[in-house]
């Protein structure tokens, strides 16, 4: 069975400073990834997903996430962190038949001004 | 267009009454997902359904959840005799068919609360 882990359930970066969000797994099988994001108020959305394509994946809002089979990780960082950036964020993996998703706990990103 | 949508968004009930939550998803989307966010967890797989049918249930908490779908469009979630552990955000999800690498598009979740 799949799992993630997400070291780090709360994460402070100034503003401007590089952003790093971690996120280890656990598959049996070669994974799909991906990493959502809850913005205050709102639902989750998609910030980028792996499908074995490209190894480093870019997603929206100048966010990107390497994929590294010999870690085991797929973290997700972008090089300057901006105030609107402030959410909750979710690693998730899918088994290769699209039944099951398995979610992170979820990393707070906090950027002080 | 239209997202992913969910009623009622907010749910206090008492301990021992029944719910249902109800999921609207992307028209056209055959997969759906429901998912519960306890506080200061991640996201708990619950139930996937591929058009009206969920071929695996075991990810439903106990026998008094249960869930259907009709016309390859709404789904509800049923949760008897709620027990105060059962509070929650109820989260649904729909992406096009249901593949593993598809995007999934989110409701704004039902928040309930069990007194």
């Amino acid at each position: 069975a799949q799992s993630v882990t997400q070291l780090g359930s709360h994460v402070s970066v100034s503003e401007g400073a590089l952003v790093l969000l971690r996120c280890n797994y656990s598959s049996s099988v070669p994974p799909y990834l991906f990493w959502y994001v809850q913005y205050p108020n709102q639902g989750l959305q998609l910030l980028l997903k792996y499908t074995s394509a490209a190894t480093l994946v870019k997603g929206i809002n100048g966010f990107e996430a390497e994929f590294k089979k010999s870690e085991t990780s797929f973290h997700l960082t972008k090089p300057s962190a901006h105030m609107s950036d402030a959410a909750e964020y979710f690693c998730a993996v899918s088994d290769n038949t699209g039944n099951q998703f398995y979610f992170g706990t979820g990393t707070s990103l906090t950027v002080i001004p | 267009g239209a997202g992913v949508s969910q009623s009622p968004s907010n749910k206090v009930t008492e301990k021992g009454k029944d719910v249902e939550l109800r999921c609207d998803p992307i028209s056209g989307h055959t997969a759906l997902y429901w998912y519960r966010q306890r506080l200061g967890q991640g996201l708990e797989f619950l139930i996937y359904f591929q058009g009206n049918s969920a071929p695996d249930k075991s990810g439903l908490p106990s026998d008094r959840f249960s869930a259907e779908r009709t016309g390859e469009s709404v789904s509800t979630l049923t949760i008897q005799r709620t027990q105060q552990e059962d509070s929650a955000v109820y989260l649904c999800a729909s992406s096009l068919a249901g593949q593993p690498q598809e995007t999934q598009y989110f409701g704004p979740g039902t928040r309930l609360l069990v007194l």
